[in-house]
C-alpha cells in the first residue's frame, strides 16, 4: 500500500536549535516528492520538489534531502516565524498522497 | 497576481443534504486538484482537472465529483453529505498536471451535522 509517514508529529525547538524532519515513504513509482508548509487557517504553501535520490534543495534556513526511502527537510538556526506545519507529499504518476506532517514551534 | 481563491469559506450542512464548492484558479493555470483535509488522514487526494478532464482521481465514493470549466474554474460536489464528511477543502492549481509547482487556495470549512 502507497503510504508516506512523517515524524516527528510535533517538535519544539528553542530558537537557534537546528533539527531534522523526516518523511519516509513507501509507493510504487516516485516521481516526485514535494516539501509544503502550512500555516494556521491558510492553505499549504510550496516549499521544495525533489525528483530523485541524493538531490538536495535549500531555500533559507530549509534544506531538503532525498534518498530511495526518505526525505528530510533540515532546519538551520530556526526563528519563531519558522513555526507551522511542515507536510511532504509524493507523487507516482496519477496521484499524490500526502503525510500528515510535523507541527513546529519555535520558542523565542 | 491573484491567488487561488475559493467560496464559500464556511459551509454548514446536515446529514444527507448535497454541497457545491468553487475553485478559481490562478490565472493561466489550466489544472486544477481537489483534497480533503481532516486531522487524522491528514490531505487525501480527491481529483484532478486539466482542460475540461479529469485526469486522476483518489480512493473516495462516488459521492465526490468535480468539473472543470473552460475558464479553469472548477467546482467539486458531495452528495448525501455525512457526518465524516466534515473537512477542509482545498483546491490547488498548477500551469499542467504532475510535477508542476501546485498553489493552494485556503479552503472551505464545511461542517456536516
Amino acid at each position: 500500500e502507497d503510504q508516506v509517514t512523517q515524524s516527528p508529529e510535533a517538535l519544539r525547538l528553542q530558537e537557534g536549535e537546528s533539527s531534522s524532519l523526516n518523511c519516509s515513504y513507501t509507493v510504487s513509482g516516485l516521481r516526485g516528492l514535494f516539501w509544503y508548509r502550512q500555516d494556521p487557517g491558510k492553505g499549504p504553501e510550496f516549499l521544495f520538489t525533489l525528483y530523485s535520490a541524493g538531490e538536495e534543495k535549500e531555500k533559507e534556513r530549509l534544506k531538503a534531502t532525498l534518498t530511495k526511502k526518505e526525505s528530510f527537510l533540515h532546519i538551520t538556526a530556526p526563528k519563531p516565524e519558522d513555526s507551522a506545519t511542515y507536510l511532504c507529499a509524493v507523487y507516482t504518476g496519477n496521484q499524490f498522497y500526502f503525510g500528515t506532517g510535523t507541527s513546529l514551534t519555535v520558542i523565542p | 497576481k491573484a491567488g487561488v481563491t475559493q467560496t464559500p469559506r464556511y459551509l454548514i450542512k446536515t446529514r444527507g443534504q448535497q454541497v457545491t464548492l468553487s475553485c478559481s484558479p490562478i490565472s493561466g493555470h489550466r489544472s486544477v486538484s481537489w483534497y480533503q483535509q481532516t486531522p487524522g488522514q491528514g490531505l487525501q487526494f480527491l481529483f484532478e482537472y486539466f482542460s475540461e478532464t479529469q485526469r486522476n482521481k483518489g480512493n473516495f465514493p462516488g459521492r465526490f465529483s468535480g468539473r472543470q470549466f473552460s475558464n479553469s474554474r472548477s467546482e467539486m460536489n458531495v452528495s448525501t453529505l455525512e457526518l465524516g464528511d466534515s473537512a477542509l477543502y482545498l483546491c490547488a492549481s498548477s500551469l499542467g498536471t504532475g510535477l508542476d509547482t501546485q498553489y493552494f487556495g485556503p479552503g472551505t470549512r464545511l461542517t456536516v451535522l
